[in-house]
């Protein structure tokens, strides 16, 4: 029983549009949510997170919307440039243990 | 410095070889976990560290037995393992009380299992 998910297994778009990558949970007790970014041969790095407070938060480029009645979330990546293609996992945590449930990933290809 | 550092990138092993996976950081940090990810699946908690004593053990089978030699170092022991264990194996550290919401998780390369 998956707790984080991101049905969208790979995204194509084109250099400097927008790029929206989709999360759905199922456990209301989740208080936080995070993107991760991967490339090949590289651990998952920190992009951004959003409390569960709240309903948007912005860094730069990035912009990750919570939409807790949907039990939803996006990040949206303007303008989207060939560096962010990667894997980009969703994950949630609910307690201090550090422990956090990952998506499946999606991966995201900007072309140039 | 803020690397998590892990050893050997890619391991083979036969099913009764004994082998180790090493995790190294040097960010002070005293929280260490170990993460498995299989191929098209989400990376998924083993085990977790605080303090050098094992705080989160996730029902992991005993073959994988981790070890915390002190607060640098993290190792996973592995024998007898089966086909289905081979994975990508993540290394992971933070301060304590872990504040991973604000993204102070940091992870390693990862460590590539493949058991023949």
């Amino acid at each position: 029983d998956q707790q984080v998910k991101q049905n969208s297994p790979s995204l194509s778009v084109q250099e400097g549009r927008i790029s929206i990558l989709n999360c759905d949970y199922t456990n209301s007790m989740f208080d936080y949510f995070l993107w991760y970014k991967k490339y090949p041969a590289e651990g998952p790095t920190f992009l951004i997170s959003i409390s569960s407070i709240k309903d948007k938060n912005e860094d730069g480029r990035f912009t990750v919307f919570l939409n807790k009645s949907a039990k939803h979330l996006s990040l949206h990546i303007v303008p989207s440039q060939p560096g962010d293609s990667a894997v980009y996992f969703c994950a949630a945590s609910g307690d201090n243990t550090g422990k956090l449930i990952f998506g499946q990933g999606t991966t995201l290809q900007v072309k140039p | 410095d803020t690397e998590v550092t892990q050893t050997p990138k890619h391991l083979v092993m036969g099913m009764t070889n004994k082998k180790s996976l090493k995790c190294e950081q040097h960010m002070g940090h005293r929280a260490m976990y170990w993460y498995k990810q299989k191929a098209k699946k989400p990376p998924e908690l083993m085990f977790v560290y605080s303090y050098e004593k094992l705080s989160i053990n996730e029902s992991v089978p005993s073959r994988f037995s981790p070890e915390c030699p002190n607060s640098s170092l993290l190792n996973l022991h592995l024998h007898a393992l089966q086909p289905e264990d081979s994975a990508l194996y993540l290394c992971a550290s933070s301060h304590y009380p872990p504040n991973v919401n604000t993204g102070e998780l940091f992870f390693g390369e990862g460590s590539r299992l493949t058991v023949l």
